[in-house]
């Protein structure tokens, strides 16, 4: 049994491009939820994927959106980056929607310049 | 105020201490309470899960919630030198699909 993976797991942007990051969920799992961690600080919620669809949101802009496509691979895409979208980004699958038991990767940090 | 507030470290005690951590929440409708233990430089792993006032036990690990106070503790008995990570808080409320975490304790046991 696999765990979750994230791809990169490092990466440097400018402000303003944009980046796209990548999770593969556990072996089982059809729920995919993304949080933000900033230095010194817990996780923060931006949303969650249920069966291809998003069905929760945290109090993140548009500019962050995503995908679940249907082997429960997951993307974050962060549109019109900003100095304060520097942060280690977190993949978490878990086995239902409605679920504090997630299993997450190991993160990807992102470094905006 | 944030809904939900730990105490924000860092902590640093010798091998075989007891450790105390501690979280505050302010949402009644907060049904569900984890524990999870973050490692430098990994994701967090889920340590202890509990939905109920009073206290659940593993191993060395003792989870305590009093929902009438809204305090939530994680006790390490015997903490080891391996115990030293980030602890965080979670908490769900039924009918959310986040959890909302505390901001972390660091703790050092140092051998």
């Amino acid at each position: 049994e696999t765990g979750v993976t994230q791809s990169p797991t490092h990466l440097i942007k400018t402000r303003g491009q944009q980046v796209t990051l990548r999770c593969s969920s556990q072996s089982g799992h059809n729920t995919v939820s993304w949080y933000q961690q900033a230095l010194g600080q817990g996780p923060q919620f931006i949303f969650q994927y249920y069966r291809e669809e998003e069905n929760g949101r945290g109090n993140f802009p548009p500019r962050f959106s995503g995908l679940q496509f249907p082997n429960y691979s997951s993307e974050l895409n962060v549109n019109a980056l900003e100095l304060d979208d520097s942060a280690l980004y977190l993949c978490a699958s878990s086995f239902r929607e409605n679920t504090g038991e997630l299993f997450f990767g190991e993160g990807s940090r992102l470094t905006v310049l | 105020q944030k809904e939900v507030e730990q105490d924000p470290g860092p902590l640093s005690v010798p091998e075989g201490a007891i450790v105390s951590l501690n979280c505050t929440y302010s949402n009644s409708a907060f049904q569900y309470f984890m524990w999870y233990r973050q490692y430098s430089r990994k994701g967090p792993e889920l340590l202890m899960y509990t939905y109920s006032s009073g206290n659940k036990e593993d191993g060395r690990f003792t989870a305590q919630v009093d929902k009438s106070s809204k305090y939530i503790s994680l006790f390490i008995r015997d903490s080891q030198p391996s115990d030293s990570a980030t602890y965080l808080c979670a908490i769900l409320s039924g009918s959310a699909r986040q959890l909302t975490f505390g901001s972390g304790t660091q703790l050092t046991v140092l051998p």
